[in-house]
């Protein structure tokens, strides 16, 4: 009964390829986010889609195209991955409409680039 | 960037009061306090949040002063198991400005 889950959950990977990462909530909310850990453990949103729209683009490289087909999934598609990509990324979901509610995480996808 | 400031670690016992402090002096009136922890590799969890009174669930209380420019997470009965970083955020109602932004949290160490 995983709430948020994501997949895979460790990513291995060479330079120059394209992968992509799924995330799935079976909450019923409206709202899914993307966001980055990196290895001094900042954690910063990417993007957010709210009913499939995207509605918070921070300041991230045009390589991450972010896709949700429907409310309840958001994938995030990455071309060219570089040294800097490796982080581990973390999906979330909430209520837009209910912005006092709290935001629910996966437990995050380790991406390694060699 | 965050808006709040938090001491980097602290440690307590196990089975005594974790009081986890944090400062948002520059907090506006439609922003909320959330906390929210992390274990280590796990994604964050949410704990609590709160406007202006002080509010209890089932895994901590949150007492935010009168001034709203502070607060504190209360962790009644500490176990090993509450060892993770927390994060104390402030965050608007609406808009984009709803972002959680996460600082650098604040490191508990709970000791047997």
């Amino acid at each position: 009964d995983t709430a948020v889950s994501q997949t895979p959950k460790y990513l291995v990977t060479q330079m120059g390829n394209d992968k992509s990462i799924k995330c799935e909530q079976n909450l019923g909310h409206d709202t899914m986010y993307w966001y980055k850990q990196d290895s001094k453990k900042f954690l910063k949103i990417m993007f957010s889609y709210n009913n499939k729209e995207l509605i918070i683009n921070e300041t991230v490289p045009n390589r991450f195209s972010p896709k949700s087909p429907d409310k309840a999934h958001l994938n995030l598609h990455i071309n060219s991955l570089e040294l800097g990509d490796s982080a581990v990324y973390f999906c979330a979901s909430s209520n837009w409409g209910q912005s006092n509610q709290p935001q629910h995480f996966g437990d995050g996808t380790r991406l390694s680039i060699l | 960037d965050a808006k709040t400031t938090q001491p980097p670690s602290m440690d307590c016992a196990e089975g005594r009061a974790a009081n986890l402090p944090c400062n948002h002096s520059t907090i506006s009136g439609n922003e909320y306090v959330y906390w929210y922890r992390q274990i280590h590799s796990q994604g964050p969890q949410y704990i609590i949040h709160g406007l202006k009174n002080n509010e209890t669930n089932e895994m901590a209380s949150l007492i935010i002063t009168e001034d709203r420019k502070s607060s504190t997470l209360i962790l009644p009965h500490a176990t090993l198991r509450d060892t993770a970083v927390y994060y104390c955020i402030v965050r608007a109602l609406t808009g984009a400005n709803s972002k959680l932004t996460f600082g650098k949290g604040i490191t508990l160490s709970v000791r047997p």
